[in-house]
């Protein structure tokens, strides 16, 4: 069993649309992660969060500790929003004393204009 | 803006072949982490490494596998007799803290014939 999970795997969406990426997770944990992967590879850290809400220009990202599940929220989407939006959790007693992350399988998001 | 940069970009081995990877963290950064990602799967924790020592890995580390931070500034990834299932995309990272966000760098593609 995946101790991160994320849905939908696949999502296409409409330039403008609103979009929701979830994350639900099975373990204790410290802090969440959402981060972007491009086409070409690169990984960057969109948000890191522990508890609430984060907000980063279009970027929304929540976190419910108790229900373990945390959403991504892309307001006003953009074809340049295209790319694999990855949950990542620091766990609370994975060995994970220094920091490493378990890591969801992504979601591939592509925005038509 | 500060950057995890990783050289080289692509590597192409052959089997059995040992492979430097290298990564420059972000300068004033204490955490350093080696990531995977195989192709089509998701990322996949390697080691992490904490004042000049391995702090953490994970089953994928065996014995091939090596990490040094030979002048304190690099970050070496070896790989001492490759396999063709090494191929994949290699991420290093690195945090200021334990509490802060994790830098990725733009990984190297590694290819094993």
């Amino acid at each position: 069993k995946n101790e991160v999970e994320q849905s939908p795997q696949n999502l296409t969406a409409q330039e403008g649309e609103f979009i929701t990426i979830n994350c639900s997770y099975s373990v204790g944990i410290s802090a969440l992660h959402w981060l972007q992967q491009h086409p070409g590879g690169g990984i960057v850290s969109l948000f890191m969060l522990s508890s609430g809400k984060k907000k980063h220009g279009r970027l929304i990202a929540t976190i419910n500790i108790q229900e373990k599940h945390s959403s991504l929220h892309i307001t006003a989407s953009h074809p340049r929003d295209s790319a694999v939006y990855i949950c990542a959790v620091r766990a609370l007693n994975y060995g994970g004393s220094q920091g490493n992350l378990i890591f969801g399988k992504g979601t591939k998001l592509s925005v038509k204009p | 803006e500060p950057e995890v940069t990783q050289t080289p970009s692509h590597q192409v081995t052959q089997m059995g072949q040992e492979v430097i990877l290298r990564c420059v963290p972000i300068s004033n950064h204490l955490y350093f982490y080696w990531y995977r990602q195989i192709l089509g799967q998701k990322v996949e924790f390697l080691v992490s490494f904490y004042n000049n020592e391995i702090s953490e890995k994970s089953e994928i580390f065996d014995d091939q596998f090596s990490v040094e931070r030979p002048d304190g500034s690099n970050f070496t990834l070896k790989i001492r007799s490759t396999k063709l299932e090494d191929s994949a995309m290699y991420f290093c990272a690195s945090k200021g803290n334990l509490n802060t966000e994790a830098f990725f760098g733009q990984g190297t593609r590694l290819t094993v014939v």
